[in-house]
Protein backbone atom coordinates (compact mmCIF):
# COMPACT_ATOMS: atom_id res chain seq x y z
CA UNK A 1 0.00 0.00 0.00
CA UNK A 2 0.98 3.46 -0.41
CA UNK A 3 1.92 5.39 2.51
CA UNK A 4 2.10 9.26 2.49
CA UNK A 5 3.12 10.45 5.93
CA UNK A 6 2.95 14.36 7.39
CA UNK A 7 5.42 15.39 10.17
CA UNK A 8 2.46 16.48 12.02
CA UNK A 9 -1.08 16.17 12.71
CA UNK A 10 -1.82 19.00 14.64
CA UNK A 11 0.13 22.41 14.40
CA UNK A 12 0.09 25.96 15.94
CA UNK A 13 1.98 28.65 15.83
CA UNK A 14 2.50 32.61 15.96
CA UNK A 15 1.51 35.31 13.33
CA UNK A 16 5.06 35.85 11.12
CA UNK A 17 7.05 32.78 12.20
CA UNK A 18 8.29 30.79 9.55
CA UNK A 19 6.56 26.96 9.10
CA UNK A 20 7.93 23.95 7.83
CA UNK A 21 5.22 21.00 6.29
CA UNK A 22 6.92 17.63 6.20
CA UNK A 23 5.57 15.13 3.52
CA UNK A 24 7.38 11.85 2.41
CA UNK A 25 6.11 9.03 0.24
CA UNK A 26 7.50 5.29 0.41
CA UNK A 27 6.69 4.38 -3.18
CA UNK A 28 8.99 6.27 -5.67
CA UNK A 29 6.39 8.34 -7.29
CA UNK A 30 7.42 11.21 -9.58
CA UNK A 31 4.60 13.69 -8.83
CA UNK A 32 4.29 15.27 -5.49
CA UNK A 33 1.63 18.11 -4.25
CA UNK A 34 0.40 20.36 -1.62
CA UNK A 35 -3.12 21.56 -1.21
CA UNK A 36 -4.98 23.57 1.22
CA UNK A 37 -9.05 22.47 2.21
CA UNK A 38 -11.14 24.72 3.55
CA UNK A 39 -14.77 24.59 4.29
CA UNK A 40 -17.02 25.49 1.14
CA UNK A 41 -13.72 26.26 -0.80
CA UNK A 42 -12.87 22.50 -0.80
CA UNK A 43 -9.27 21.22 -2.25
CA UNK A 44 -6.93 24.16 -3.67
CA UNK A 45 -3.97 23.33 -5.32
CA UNK A 46 -1.01 25.34 -3.71
CA UNK A 47 2.20 23.76 -5.46
CA UNK A 48 3.11 20.70 -6.88
CA UNK A 49 6.93 19.03 -8.30
CA UNK A 50 7.08 16.43 -10.75
CA UNK A 51 11.30 15.51 -10.18
CA UNK A 52 14.01 16.15 -8.06
CA UNK A 53 13.91 20.41 -7.60
CA UNK A 54 11.12 20.81 -9.87
CA UNK A 55 8.23 22.63 -9.20
CA UNK A 56 5.54 24.72 -10.57
CA UNK A 57 2.79 26.96 -8.88
CA UNK A 58 -0.99 26.10 -8.38
CA UNK A 59 -3.62 28.04 -8.25
CA UNK A 60 -2.88 29.53 -4.75
CA UNK A 61 1.01 29.78 -4.27
CA UNK A 62 1.19 33.40 -2.61
CA UNK A 63 2.60 33.13 0.68
CA UNK A 64 3.75 29.78 0.04
CA UNK A 65 7.44 28.03 -0.93
CA UNK A 66 8.29 24.02 -1.39
CA UNK A 67 11.01 22.43 -1.47
CA UNK A 68 11.86 18.96 -3.32
CA UNK A 69 15.60 17.64 -2.61
CA UNK A 70 15.07 14.11 -2.61
CA UNK A 71 11.99 12.25 -4.37
CA UNK A 72 10.18 11.26 -1.26
CA UNK A 73 10.50 13.98 0.20
CA UNK A 74 8.64 17.46 -0.22
CA UNK A 75 8.30 20.10 1.55
CA UNK A 76 5.70 23.06 2.04
CA UNK A 77 7.44 26.46 3.80
CA UNK A 78 5.04 29.56 5.25
CA UNK A 79 7.70 32.25 4.90
CA UNK A 80 5.51 34.40 7.29
CA UNK A 81 2.88 32.76 8.56
CA UNK A 82 -0.73 35.06 8.95
CA UNK A 83 -3.84 34.38 10.05
CA UNK A 84 -5.60 33.90 7.06
CA UNK A 85 -3.05 30.60 6.26
CA UNK A 86 -5.12 28.72 9.11
CA UNK A 87 -6.40 25.58 7.18
CA UNK A 88 -5.96 22.10 6.79
CA UNK A 89 -2.94 21.11 4.56
CA UNK A 90 -2.72 17.99 2.59
CA UNK A 91 0.16 16.16 1.27
CA UNK A 92 -0.44 13.98 -1.87
CA UNK A 93 1.69 11.83 -4.49
CA UNK A 94 1.40 10.17 -7.62
CA UNK A 95 2.88 7.99 -10.40
CA UNK A 96 3.47 9.30 -13.69
CA UNK A 97 3.78 6.85 -16.15
CA UNK A 98 4.90 7.04 -19.82
CA UNK A 99 1.88 4.84 -20.96
CA UNK A 100 -1.03 7.03 -21.05
CA UNK A 101 -2.76 3.69 -19.09
CA UNK A 102 -0.38 3.46 -16.85
CA UNK A 103 -0.85 6.32 -14.81
CA UNK A 104 -1.64 6.42 -11.01
CA UNK A 105 -4.22 8.36 -9.15
CA UNK A 106 -2.76 10.33 -6.06
CA UNK A 107 -2.50 9.02 -2.94
CA UNK A 108 -3.35 11.87 0.40
CA UNK A 109 -1.21 11.91 3.69
CA UNK A 110 -3.71 12.48 6.81
CA UNK A 111 -3.42 15.92 7.06
CA UNK A 112 -2.04 19.02 9.10
CA UNK A 113 -4.32 21.18 10.71
CA UNK A 114 -2.58 24.07 11.19
CA UNK A 115 -3.70 27.34 12.82
CA UNK A 116 -1.73 30.66 13.14
CA UNK A 117 -2.12 32.66 16.27
CA UNK B 1 -18.97 27.18 -15.46
CA UNK B 2 -16.77 25.68 -12.88
CA UNK B 3 -14.75 22.82 -14.12
CA UNK B 4 -16.28 20.30 -11.65
CA UNK B 5 -19.80 20.53 -10.59
CA UNK B 6 -21.05 18.06 -7.58
CA UNK B 7 -23.79 18.72 -5.38
CA UNK B 8 -22.55 19.45 -1.53
CA UNK B 9 -25.41 17.86 -0.36
CA UNK B 10 -25.41 17.19 2.96
CA UNK B 11 -27.29 13.77 1.85
CA UNK B 12 -29.03 11.57 4.54
CA UNK B 13 -30.22 8.26 3.68
CA UNK B 14 -31.32 5.15 5.93
CA UNK B 15 -29.10 2.39 6.42
CA UNK B 16 -29.21 -0.44 3.56
CA UNK B 17 -30.39 2.60 0.68
CA UNK B 18 -28.81 2.42 -2.33
CA UNK B 19 -26.71 5.88 -2.75
CA UNK B 20 -25.74 7.64 -5.98
CA UNK B 21 -23.32 10.64 -5.66
CA UNK B 22 -22.45 12.38 -9.20
CA UNK B 23 -20.46 14.45 -10.31
CA UNK B 24 -20.47 16.78 -14.06
CA UNK B 25 -17.33 18.01 -15.87
CA UNK B 26 -17.10 20.28 -18.64
CA UNK B 27 -13.08 19.31 -19.85
CA UNK B 28 -12.90 16.60 -22.09
CA UNK B 29 -9.07 16.22 -22.20
CA UNK B 30 -10.05 14.15 -18.32
CA UNK B 31 -8.89 10.66 -18.75
CA UNK B 32 -8.96 9.57 -15.75
CA UNK B 33 -11.56 9.32 -12.93
CA UNK B 34 -11.84 8.85 -9.07
CA UNK B 35 -13.87 8.84 -6.38
CA UNK B 36 -12.24 9.53 -2.72
CA UNK B 37 -13.88 9.16 0.70
CA UNK B 38 -12.37 11.91 3.15
CA UNK B 39 -13.61 11.50 7.21
CA UNK B 40 -13.44 14.59 9.65
CA UNK B 41 -10.18 15.25 10.04
CA UNK B 42 -8.76 13.05 8.18
CA UNK B 43 -7.47 13.12 4.55
CA UNK B 44 -9.62 11.61 1.46
CA UNK B 45 -8.89 8.07 0.85
CA UNK B 46 -8.83 6.54 -2.67
CA UNK B 47 -11.94 4.38 -3.00
CA UNK B 48 -12.21 3.77 -7.13
CA UNK B 49 -10.25 4.73 -9.78
CA UNK B 50 -11.51 4.19 -13.74
CA UNK B 51 -9.48 4.48 -17.15
CA UNK B 52 -11.93 6.52 -19.29
CA UNK B 53 -15.86 5.29 -19.86
CA UNK B 54 -17.15 2.22 -18.49
CA UNK B 55 -18.43 0.60 -15.29
CA UNK B 56 -15.88 -0.72 -12.46
CA UNK B 57 -17.51 -2.63 -9.22
CA UNK B 58 -15.56 -3.32 -6.04
CA UNK B 59 -17.49 -4.60 -3.32
CA UNK B 60 -20.58 -2.11 -2.38
CA UNK B 61 -19.14 0.48 -4.91
CA UNK B 62 -19.88 1.01 -8.25
CA UNK B 63 -18.20 3.81 -10.30
CA UNK B 64 -19.62 4.40 -13.60
CA UNK B 65 -18.30 6.74 -16.42
CA UNK B 66 -20.11 8.61 -19.62
CA UNK B 67 -17.54 10.15 -21.05
CA UNK B 68 -20.41 11.75 -24.06
CA UNK B 69 -22.34 13.06 -21.04
CA UNK B 70 -19.40 14.54 -19.62
CA UNK B 71 -20.95 12.86 -16.20
CA UNK B 72 -19.24 10.14 -13.37
CA UNK B 73 -21.37 8.54 -10.83
CA UNK B 74 -20.52 6.55 -7.41
CA UNK B 75 -22.89 3.94 -6.57
CA UNK B 76 -23.24 2.72 -2.80
CA UNK B 77 -25.10 -0.82 -2.68
CA UNK B 78 -26.42 -1.77 1.16
CA UNK B 79 -25.28 1.48 2.96
CA UNK B 80 -23.74 1.43 6.59
CA UNK B 81 -23.58 4.11 9.23
CA UNK B 82 -19.44 3.54 8.44
CA UNK B 83 -20.19 5.35 5.05
CA UNK B 84 -20.84 8.37 6.60
CA UNK B 85 -18.33 10.88 5.04
CA UNK B 86 -18.01 13.44 2.35
CA UNK B 87 -16.85 11.82 -0.75
CA UNK B 88 -14.85 13.75 -3.31
CA UNK B 89 -14.83 12.91 -7.33
CA UNK B 90 -11.64 13.58 -8.98
CA UNK B 91 -10.70 13.46 -12.68
CA UNK B 92 -6.95 14.22 -14.25
CA UNK B 93 -5.23 14.49 -17.84
CA UNK B 94 -1.84 14.23 -18.62
CA UNK B 95 -0.22 17.43 -19.66
CA UNK B 96 3.95 17.69 -20.09
CA UNK B 97 4.63 17.57 -16.04
CA UNK B 98 2.50 14.80 -14.93
CA UNK B 99 -1.09 15.05 -14.38
CA UNK B 100 -3.34 17.93 -13.77
CA UNK B 101 -5.92 16.62 -10.99
CA UNK B 102 -9.29 18.69 -10.26
CA UNK B 103 -11.60 17.88 -7.38
CA UNK B 104 -15.22 18.27 -6.66
CA UNK B 105 -16.68 20.39 -3.86
CA UNK B 106 -17.47 16.93 -2.08
CA UNK B 107 -20.69 15.87 -0.75
CA UNK B 108 -21.32 15.16 2.92
CA UNK B 109 -23.26 11.65 3.26
CA UNK B 110 -24.74 10.93 6.38
CA UNK B 111 -26.44 7.11 6.54
CA UNK B 112 -28.44 6.72 9.58
CA UNK B 113 -28.67 3.46 11.50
Amino acid sequence: DVKVTQSSRYLVKRTGEKVFLECVQDMDHENMFWYRQDPGLGLRLIYFSYDVKMKEKGDIPEGYSVSREKKERFSLILESASTNQTSMYLCASSFFGQEVSSNQPQHFGDGTRLSIL
Amino acid sequence: QKEVEQDPGPLSVPEGAIVSLNCTYSNSAFQYFMWYRQYSRKGPELLMYTYSSGNKEDGRFTAQVDKSSKYISLFIRDSQPSDSATYLCAMSARDNYGQNFVFGPGTRLSVLP
